[in-house]
């Protein structure tokens, strides 16, 4: 257990709908970031937020945006979905914010998403 | 552009042999960190192993050690008496102004 939790696990949606997908840190860690997995294929890093504020943009659709919370726990808002949306989406979190691998990055256990 | 290559999509091995997966990376800073991550058919992604740049000595934790050569830019991992539960993707991963991870290593130990 990484102590980076997300929620829900599993979400089925229809194409064109809007879902929310939620992480929660590990205590201490100000660091959160957010990666897509599609089917065998690897991870393409979509957003950091450091201690609320965004710190770095990597493979984002526009029709995706994040936010993270005073508490830090942090949310994946994906918008207008399309069948290829349909992935495995990681929160990661680290204590450090710039530099992103000064420290390494402990994953949840990912949120399925299918769209149909 | 920074990326991370791994030109091995599937390999395997007897239980209790070594295996060297390999990764290169392609970047123009001169300090970054290098991990390799596994994935189990549960799909967690766990933490392996980790090389800082600026450090010459190979890293190592347990089975499992690195190869870092960083003027050829390789960051190759050594895996000794593969157990079972090693089966897995592997993925490289380099961090510059992102994290990059290659397209991953699919390992099988064979019993």
């Amino acid at each position: 257990d990484s102590g980076v939790t997300q929620t829900p696990k599993h979400l089925i949606t229809a194409t064109g709908q809007r879902v929310t997908l939620r992480c929660s840190p590990r205590s201490g860690d100000l660091s959160v970031y957010w990666y897509q997995q599609s089917l065998d294929q690897g991870l393409q890093f979509l957003i950091q937020y450091y201690n609320g504020e965004e710190r770095a943009k990597g493979n984002i659709l526009e029709r995706f945006s994040a936010q993270q919370f005073p508490d830090l726990h942090s949310e994946l808002n994906l918008s207008s979905l399309e069948l290829g949306d349909s992935a495995l989406y990681f929160c990661a979190s680290s204590v450090a914010s710039g530099g992103l691998g000064s420290n390494e990055q402990y994953f949840g256990p990912g949120t399925r998403l299918t769209v149909t | 552009a920074q990326t991370v290559t791994q030109s091995q999509p599937e390999m395997s091995v007897q239980e209790a042999e070594t295996v060297t997966l390999s990764c290169t990376y392609d970047t123009s800073e001169s300090n970054y960190y290098l991990f390799w991550y596994k994935q189990p058919p549960s799909r967690q992604m766990i933490l392996v192993i980790r090389q800082e740049a600026y450090k010459q000595q190979n890293a190592t934790e347990n089975r499992f050690s690195v190869n870092f050569q960083k003027a050829a830019k390789s960051f190759s991992l050594k895996i000794s008496d593969s157990q079972l539960g090693d089966t897995a993707m592997y993925f490289c991963a380099f961090t510059g102004n992102q994290f990059y991870f290659g397209t991953g290593t699919s390992l099988t130990v064979i019993p």
